[in-house]
């Protein structure tokens, strides 16, 4: 059974820091991994997409890695800023079962 | 359309109507997905469609909750004689293919029942 985690749980950081966010999966036969932020009260937002071939996304401020030997990820967000407030969440697409296991998520809020 | 659409956004219920949640994918797209998130919670997978088609119904919590897909296209899960413990947000998403592709999510259909 694939099974995703998240840490931290929550993360609290001064505006203007750079800060890593990690995923860990137990099943690496996976097609691709997936970032996405929910804000409050509101649906998934996709941030990047990595396939299981790959080694790393990248989209502006956001780099994201895929380890997939070890069950890893992360998302690396440079310079924060409070509008990056959110709680995010990886979700791995699985081979088996077609569908996307989702980690429990980090909540991250940027003080001013 | 532009990106996945649900409807309604809100719905409050009284305990034991059914309800039908409804989910517009991107046009294109032949896989959609069913999530519910209870408040403060993660993710629960309820289901899948491949084309009009869903080959794993396990995650569906109970017989109360069902699923059906037309065209290739809109999505309803309905869930008859609703409990409190139904109360979530329904989420649907889409993406090109079952394997491999992005997927998108609607922004979700909130439900209460009182």
């Amino acid at each position: 059974k694939q099974e995703v985690t998240q840490i931290p749980a929550a993360l609290s950081v001064p505006e203007g820091e750079n800060l890593v966010l990690n995923c860990s999966f137990t099943d690496s036969a996976i097609y691709n991994l997936q970032w996405f932020r929910q804000d409050p009260g509101k649906g998934l937002t996709s941030l990047l997409l990595i396939q299981s071939s790959q080694r790393e996304q990248t989209s502006g401020r956001l780099n994201a890695s895929l380890d997939k030997s070890s069950g890893r990820s992360t998302l690396y967000i440079a310079a924060s800023q409070p509008g990056d407030s959110a709680t995010y969440l990886c979700a791995v697409n699985r081979y088996y079962g077609q569908n996307f296991v989702f980690g429990p998520g980090t909540r991250l809020s940027v003080l001013p | 359309g532009a990106g996945v659409s649900q409807s309604p956004s809100n719905k409050v219920t009284e305990k034991g109507k059914d309800v039908e949640l409804r989910c517009d994918p991107i046009s294109g797209h032949t896989a959609l997905y069913w999530y519910r998130q209870r408040l403060g919670q993660g993710l629960e997978f309820l289901i899948y469609f491949q084309g009009n088609s869903a080959p794993d119904k396990s995650g569906l919590p109970s017989d109360r909750f069902s699923a059906e897909r037309t065209g290739e296209s809109v999505s309803t899960l309905t869930i008859q004689r609703t409990q409190q413990e139904d109360s979530a947000v329904y989420l649907c998403a889409s993406s090109l293919a079952l394997t491999g592709s992005e997927a998108f999510f609607g922004q979700g259909t909130r439900l209460t029942v009182v």
